[in-house]
């Protein structure tokens, strides 16, 4: 069965750093989306992905945040400067035609900020 | 703004025996989905189960069974027959219909043991 891919599945960065986490969705699936969970937290909508950009994004998707689809096959979520406070679980969905049919999760990076 | 409420954070039943997780949620929608995903130790998110609001009819996935009752904005989750392998976090969500991106709002989560 087709999954959606995410790299690395642990990434450790320093404070201030810039991280890239990768996600490579199912291949003919449509609409790409990003979610982080703080730990012992609930899953939070970051973004979403349509048709080459941003279809929807939540509050905390602010200026530190970008998210770029480089080559066609690839989905990546940037973050800029990063903090303390961006230590989380992110995780990759993917979705083949909208209305939630349903969405298809990766496994997740595990985002560590020293 | 949408709002998912799981009221129960952990329960705990014997092997074999039938569980039930509770969801309530709000919105003004009228044209909605919802789910519940589990997420075992390994902490992936795995759908369980997935409900269109028109449908009034409930969904069942093998052992796992939804109770949904639109006008009391409920969404329970039954499992039967539990098993060790059903140890996990349970997550109810929502997501809006129309054919857009948007995100699903996720609940706190409840947190299931299955004892031997």
């Amino acid at each position: 069965e087709p999954e959606v891919t995410q790299t690395p599945s642990h990434q450790v960065t320093q404070m201030g750093q810039e991280v890239i986490l990768r996600c490579v969705p199912i291949s003919n699936h449509l609409y790409f989306y990003w979610y982080r969970q703080i730990l012992g937290q609930k899953v939070e909508f970051l973004v979403s992905f349509y048709n080459n950009e941003i279809s929807e994004k939540s509050e905390i998707f602010d200026d530190q945040f970008s998210v770029e689809r480089p080559d066609g096959s690839n989905f990546t979520l940037k973050i800029r400067s990063t903090k303390l406070e961006d230590s989380a679980m992110y995780f990759c969905a993917s979705e083949s035609r909208g209305s939630h049919q349903p969405q298809h999760f990766g496994d997740g990076t595990r985002l560590s900020i020293l | 703004a949408q709002t998912v409420t799981q009221s129960q954070p952990e329960m705990s039943v014997q092997e074999a025996e039938t569980v039930t997780l509770s969801c309530t949620y709000d919105t003004s929608e009228n044209n909605y989905y919802l789910f519940w995903y589990k997420q075992p130790p390994s902490r992936q998110m795995i759908l369980v189960i997935r409900q269109e609001a028109y449908k009034q009819q409930n969904a069942t996935e093998n052992r796992f069974s939804v109770n949904f009752q639109k006008a009391a904005k409920s969404f329970s989750l039954k499992i039967s027959d539990s098993q060790l392998g059903d140890t996990a976090m349970y997550f109810c969500a929502f997501g809006l219909g129309g054919g857009g991106a948007d995100g699903l709002t996720f609940g706190k989560g409840t947190h299931l043991i299955i004892q031997p």
